[in-house]
């Protein structure tokens, strides 16, 4: 399978603990995204990598968020001390760099937070 | 101002009809634009997108753009009940690299 992987599928977890997702895109695309989404709603960004530098993040990424990307190839995300208000599907989604950016999904980890 | 707007539906055609979804935004320096499809508890699935002004076909599948007018839409022809999904507007951010996200129209198919 040559699509965005993301590990695990399902997370449970109680408010409080920490969690971490990981994120492999495909293997040319240079861009890498982190989306949530929660029921009724369109993915909201939350940071984009391009390569190893992450160039932009979103205000939705409270300081208990942080992602990296150490080599410029997969991705982690990780979340501080969660809240039920974390519980979401959590998005990564990968790119080219030239040309239009068409993002192409993996298929989410979902988080619920109890 | 939500930045990006859609109807959310349901839309209900029935099979074999034209099912029309709409999309408008707000950020006139916006350049590309995706339509997305997203089955219930799956991620979404790029469909198609476009950049300039006019009509742009795939299939069964036309995407529609009017800068002027900030929208863009989105015609599937002969529409089968696996078209059944939620069909996601997303234009790209003031950054160009994020993608900003309607909350999807609901388009139901019926045999």
């Amino acid at each position: 399978d040559t699509g965005v992987s993301q590990d695990p599928r399902h997370k449970i977890t109680k408010r409080g603990q920490n969690v971490t997702f990981r994120c492999d895109p495909i293997s040319e695309h240079n861009r890498l995204y982190w989306y949530r989404q929660t029921l009724g709603q369109g993915p909201e960004f939350l940071t984009y990598f391009q390569n190893e530098a992450q160039l932009e993040k979103s205000r939705l990424l409270s300081d208990r968020f942080s992602a990296e990307r150490p080599k410029g190839s997969f991705s982690t995300l990780e979340i501080q001390r969660t809240e039920q208000g974390d519980s979401a599907m959590y998005l990564c989604a990968s790119s080219l760099v030239a040309g239009v950016p068409e993002a192409f999904f993996g298929q989410g980890t979902r988080l619920t937070v109890v | 101002q939500k930045e990006v707007e859609q109807n959310s539906g349901p839309l209900s055609v029935p099979e074999g009809a034209i099912a029309s979804l709409n999309c408008t935004y707000s950020d006139r320096g916006s350049q590309s634009f995706f339509w997305y499809r997203q089955y219930s508890g799956k991620s979404p699935e790029l469909i198609m997108f476009i950049y300039s002004n006019g009509d742009k076909e795939d299939g069964r599948f036309t995407a529609q753009l009017n800068k002027a007018s900030q929208y863009v839409s989105l015609l599937i022809r002969d529409s089968q009940p696996s078209d059944s999904a939620t069909y996601l507007c997303a234009v790209n951010s003031n950054s160009g690299y994020a993608l900003n996200f309607g909350k999807g129209t609901s388009l139901l198919v019926t045999p």
